[in-house]
């Protein structure tokens, strides 16, 4: 069964830690993505990964990072840098073979910092 | 920056009322895109379109893609509460067509 996974579903953290968010895929996709949404928001890039061992900074990448040593996983480091951590963390995925390019999510992190 | 802007934010229909969000972008886009999140849920993609002036449907939805391939709609005709979520649209970034620009998104309610 192909899919994206991304855990746990829940995280609580308190200020001043480190956390690192799961995101696995078994789709053999070469491009993978993170998300950041708030409340009533759209979605906000942080880091983007096209190709193994390879990532870019997306709109808001202060205080996170990322890792791809693997094709089928890119984790997500949130800070203690991050202002403003508490959000719905979504990774994505997506082929590099046409025509259709859309990108498949995973079922989300709701990380809340206190 | 390249923008991609939707209205309405929200929108509150009686079941069975049509619907219509509407998506703006900032630059031609070579594609556009709609996903829909349900609450508490994940976007899902629903369409690709491609084509100058494209009209695709699926069931009760209708998408347009514009002439000018700055703007799209998606059109819900009689809605059910099964509708109800948030609509996306995206469209690729003119710096890098791997990123997808996406809009603030369109919440939908629908009262039964």
């Amino acid at each position: 069964d192909g899919g994206i996974t991304q855990s746990p579903k829940y995280l609580f953290r308190k200020e001043g830690q480190n956390v690192t968010l799961s995101c696995e895929q078994n789709l053999n996709h070469d491009a993978m993505y993170w998300y950041r949404q708030d409340p009533g928001q759209g979605l906000r890039l942080i880091y983007y990964s096209q190709i193994v061992n390879d990532f870019q900074k997306g709109d808001i990448a202060e205080g996170y990072s990322v890792s791809r040593e693997k094709k089928e996983s890119f984790p997500l480091t949130v800070t203690s840098a991050q202002k403003n951590p508490t959000a719905f963390y979504l990774c994505a995925s997506r082929s590099s073979r046409g025509p259709i390019y859309e990108q498949y999510f995973g079922p989300g992190t709701r990380l809340t910092v206190t | 920056g390249q923008q991609v802007m939707q209205i309405p934010q929200y929108q509150h229909v009686q079941e069975g009322e049509d619907f219509t969000t509407y998506c703006n972008s900032s630059t031609t886009l070579s594609n556009i895109q709609w996903y829909k999140q349900r609450p508490g849920g994940h976007p899902v993609f629903l369409i690709q379109l491609v084509k100058s002036g494209e009209v695709k449907k699926q069931k009760r939805l209708t998408f347009q893609f514009g002439e000018a391939k700055k703007n799209s709609s998606l059109h819900i005709t009689a809605t059910q509460t099964t509708d109800v979520g948030t609509y996306f649209c995206a469209g690729p970034s003119e710096s890098n067509t791997g990123k997808l620009i996406f809009g603030q998104g369109t919440t939908l309610q629908v009262k039964p």
